[in-house]
């Protein structure tokens, strides 16, 4: 059963650097069509896309979000990463990893999901 | 960016009513929308996709319908394990956009 898990640090400073891993478990992120996204959710702004990646490392990233926004992957280990940079109490949020196949574009499963604070 | 606009924001209902949320996207988007349940401290979880298409595993009672810019997610027969928050995501083009969410309190 595919399973993601999000790890990383729960806690940022302002201006720095927000980085998450997410694991994936009982299936492989090479697979041909499976995509890898985040999404984020805060109270002020809801549920927000934030984008995704293909294996080959081919990323689609949110426009709102796209100077700021870099993903990565790494087969070997079977994850993929976010890193967000010049964070502001704004990108307080917790944060998913989440799968969807090719065109269809609906996310499932997601991860538990990570808290991450943007304090000093 | 196509918009989702969601309603209710939240209601209540009594176990063995049936309630309907609405989206209506800024844009037709065909009937590319998917409805999801979020119980609080968990991930969203997909109901529907494709407006009407029942994942797997999901009880019959929840139901979609709609096409080009209406949408919408009724649950007949309610029961006490609704009692969550509904999402609905547009997944014609990205940025894919979801509706601000309903609380339903049962």
């Amino acid at each position: 059963q595919l399973q993601l898990q999000e790890s990383g640090p729960g806690l940022v400073k302002p201006s720095e650097t927000l980085s998450l891993t997410c694991t994936v478990s009982g299936d492989s992120i090479s697979n041909d069509n499976h995509y890898w996204d985040w999404i984020r959710q805060s109270p002020g702004k809801g549920l927000e896309w934030i984008g995704n990646i293909y294996y080959t490392g081919i990323t689609k990233y949110n426009p709102s979000l796209n100077s700021r926004v870099t993903m990565s992957v790494d087969t070997s280990k079977n994850q993929f990463s976010l890193r967000l940079t010049s964070v502001t109490a704004a990108d307080t949020a917790v944060y998913y990893c989440a799968k969807h196949i090719g065109r269809l574009n609906w996310f499932d499963p997601w991860g538990r999901g990570i808290l991450v604070t943007v304090s000093s | 960016d196509i918009q989702m606009t969601q309603s209710p924001s939240s209601l209540s209902a009594s176990v063995g009513d049936s309630v309907t949320i609405t989206c209506r996207a800024s844009q037709s988007i065909r009937n590319s929308i998917s409805w999801y349940q979020q119980k609080p401290g968990k991930a969203p979880n997909l109901l529907i996709y494709t407006a009407s298409t029942l994942q797997s595993g999901v009880p019959s009672r929840f139901s979609g319908s709609g096409s080009g810019t209406d949408f919408s997610l009724t649950i007949s027969s309610l029961q006490p394990e609704d009692s969550a928050s509904y999402f609905c995501q547009q997944t014609y083009i990205t940025p894919y956009i979801f509706g601000q969410g309903t609380k339903l309190e049962i």
